[in-house]
């Protein structure tokens, strides 16, 4: 069955440093998206991506945010400079017609 | 404003069956069944929606009520990897694409 692929599987990072996760998406899908969960809570919808461009973003999706395609494959979620309370596990998923399919997550620990 | 569902915590002895449900105060498109085990990612388990379209997998039922925006998830006859928490994500009618998750539903099935 096709799997949505992400990368690293856990990163450590100090607070103000730049992270970029890693994802790529099933191959035919169209829609692209990163969700991330703080531990113990919901999953919180951060941005949609579809034909090159953002098609939505949620508040927690500030100016610290960005996402790229920069190929035919990867689907990046950079954050310029971190903080304590960007810790969570950010998921990749991405859908062509129905269900979402969501990525294993990468744990992202700020100290 | 995410879906509220009912009831936060569920315990079951195999076999038994289980009712998860779910509202929001908004029109709905859809509205998406997950499943996730701890440390793992949300796995798809059924969408439906508007019109009465459903997919997801043959052993799992669920309903949409769109008069109420209210959905209910049927586990019957519980078994032991039924375990997790159960999460509904809902696409608000004309609201753009992304999943809004309510904040979950642990269930526990016991031996």
């Amino acid at each position: 069955e096709p799997e949505v692929t992400q990368t690293p599987s856990h990163q450590v990072t100090q607070m103000g440093q730049e992270v970029i996760l890693r994802c790529v998406p099933i191959s035919n899908h169209l829609y692209f998206y990163w969700y991330r969960q703080i531990l113990g809570q919901k999953v919180e919808f951060l941005v949609s991506f579809y034909n090159n461009e953002i098609s939505e973003k949620s508040e927690i999706f500030d100016d610290q945010f960005s996402v790229e395609r920069p190929d035919g494959s990867n689907f990046t979620l950079k954050i310029r400079s971190t903080k304590l309370e960007d810790s969570a596990m950010y998921f990749c998923a991405s859908r062509q017609d129905y269900g979402y399919t969501f990525g294993s997550g990468t744990r992202l620990t700020v100290v | 404003q995410q879906p509220v569902q009912s009831p936060q915590a569920v315990i079951l002895r195999e076999g038994e069956d289980a009712v998860i449900n779910c509202s929001s105060s908004k029109a709905l498109y859809s509205v998406h069944w997950y499943r996730q085990k701890h440390g793992e990612a949300p796995v798809f388990l059924m969408i439906l929606l508007k019109g009465g379209e459903q997919k997801g997998h043959e052993k799992i039922s669920a309903s949409f009520n769109e008069k109420k925006q209210q959905s209910s998830l049927y586990l019957t006859a519980s078994q032991l990897s039924y375990s997790g928490t159960y999460f509904c994500g809902t696409e608000a009618a004309g609201a753009g694409n992304m999943l809004t998750f309510g904040g979950g539903t642990r269930l526990m099935v016991k031996p």
